[in-house]
């Protein structure tokens, strides 16, 4: 079975500082890992995802994520916060079941962003 | 390009009742998912529809159901109403439902039972 393990559940850093997002997968097949943001009262954005190929992602916003397999991970990081970036994050795995395609989240995590 | 559209953004139902939400999916996408995201529980998978066929189900009760039409449309129903299905209702659409493509989320429904 496939999951995701986000760690922290709140992250803050100051404005123009590194943002780091850790996510680590457990998957018994190639995964294809995504990770989206939900601002309050919203959906859920697609930040960017991996499927195969090159394993340094990148997505909108300046984020950007790198796939590494030897250590099952899927970390999302931004070289300089910006307020706007305060939101939720989430990683998630795309699971198969058949012909049929769900996703399974990681619990999230909580990004603040402090001027 | 229009995005997913649920409707309604917010509701308000009490116990017992049943409710019916909808859900526009992308001009031309096919596969429609619907997600139910709680503080406690986060985000979980209720089910998947394409081509007007449900095609996997999430660890949910007989209570939560779904359909899809023929223009891709979904609607989910949720029957004898408990506090506990207080929650954001998700729907996401996807071009097809294959693993690697992604899935747009529209802006959800947020179900509140009293």
């Amino acid at each position: 079975a496939q999951s995701v393990t986000q760690l922290g559940s709140h992250v803050s850093v100051s404005e123009g500082a590194l943002v780091l997002l850790r996510c680590n997968y457990s998957s018994s097949v190639p995964p294809y890992l995504f990770w989206y943001v939900q601002y309050p009262n919203q959906g859920l954005q697609l930040l960017l995802k991996y499927t195969t190929g090159a394993t340094l992602v990148k997505g909108i916003n300046g984020f950007e994520a790198e796939f590494k397999k030897s250590e099952t991970s899927f970390h999302l990081t931004k070289p300089s916060a910006h307020m706007s970036d305060a939101a939720e994050y989430f990683c998630a795995v795309s699971v198969s079941s058949g012909s049929a395609r769900q996703l399974t989240f990681g619990s999230g995590t909580q990004l603040t962003v402090l001027p | 390009k229009a995005g997913v559209t649920q409707t309604p953004r917010y509701l308000i139902k009490t116990r017992g009742q049943q409710v019916t939400l909808s859900c526009s999916p992308i001009s031309g996408h096919r596969s429609v998912s619907w997600y139910q995201q709680t503080p406690g529980q986060g985000l979980q998978f209720l089910f998947e529809y394409f081509s007007e066929t449900q095609r996997n189900k999430g660890n949910f009760p007989g209570r939560f159901s779904g359909r899809q039409f023929s223009n891709s449309r979904s609607e989910m129903n949720v029957s004898t109403l408990e506090l506990g299905d207080s929650a954001l209702y998700l729907c996401a659409s996807s071009l097809v439902g294959a693993r690697n493509t992604e899935a747009f989320f529209g802006q959800g429904t947020r179900l509140t039972v009293v």
